[in-house]
């Protein structure tokens, strides 16, 4: 499957623990996008990372959540402390390279985050 | 700042009969257009995109969407739709600055087929 991999597909925690999600951009693909998707609601943009680069933050909550996607592995969304209002889906988009909004972002199939 | 209108939440139709999910955006120049389809427990497939030129464009699974810049509009359409196509349909507009290729999506429309 040469798609946009998110893992895990489920992840379950305890108020108060980490969650990390991964996500591995389709190859070829160095930009990488992170929406989160609420219950009954449409996707919101949380980050926007090129290889080693934060391009644009400006949908991350101010504090618990950090984004990376290093030279080597999958890009990284790591919500510390999750309280049940982190509960959602959370999906991953990639594309190829800038080009003026023409690359079409192409999604994994998220992963369902669930809050005890 | 830019946003998308998807006034539908919930659309029924019957199985064969013609299909039209409306979506508009608000935005001050031409913007990138897409409308993306996600079935129970799956990410977002890209339907259709519309970029520039032709202001109708096709896309996959039979569906067209019409770009008309005097209403703001951006709707989806289907002359004759399956059982398979029951999903949720998300509008989405990216605006594209240096630096800057977020996509805003509207809320949704959910698609139910009765036979």
């Amino acid at each position: 499957n040469a798609g946009v991999m998110q893992n895990p597909r489920h992840l379950v925690r305890r108020r108060g623990q980490e969650a990390r999600l991964r996500c591995s951009p389709m190859k070829g693909h160095s930009h990488v996008y992170w929406y989160r998707q609420l219950p009954e609601e449409g996707l919101k943009f949380m980050v926007y990372l090129q290889k080693e680069n934060i391009i644009d933050e400006s949908g991350m909550p101010k504090e618990r959540f950090s984004a990376e996607f290093p030279k080597e592995g999958p890009s990284i969304l790591r919500i510390q402390q999750v309280v049940r209002g982190d509960s959602a889906a959370y999906f991953c988009a990639s594309s190829p390279r800038r080009g003026e909004g023409n690359q079409p972002q192409h999604f994994g199939d998220g992963t369902r985050l669930s809050i005890l | 700042a830019q946003s998308v209108t998807q006034p539908d939440i919930h659309i029924t139709v019957s199985e064969g009969a013609s299909l039209e999910l409306r979506c508009n955006y608000s935005y001050g120049a031409t913007p990138y257009l897409f409308w993306y389809v996600q079935s129970p427990g799956q990410g977002l497939q890209l339907l259709l995109k519309y970029f520039s030129g032709d202001t109708l464009v096709q896309g996959i699974k039979g569906f067209e969407a019409e770009f008309k810049r005097s209403q703001s509009s951006f709707n989806l359409r289907k002359p004759s739709v399956h059982w398979s196509d029951a999903a949720e349909y998300f509008c989405a507009v990216l605006i594209s600055n240096f630096g800057n290729e977020k996509l805003t999506f509207g809320t949704g429309t959910r698609l139910t087929i009765i036979p």
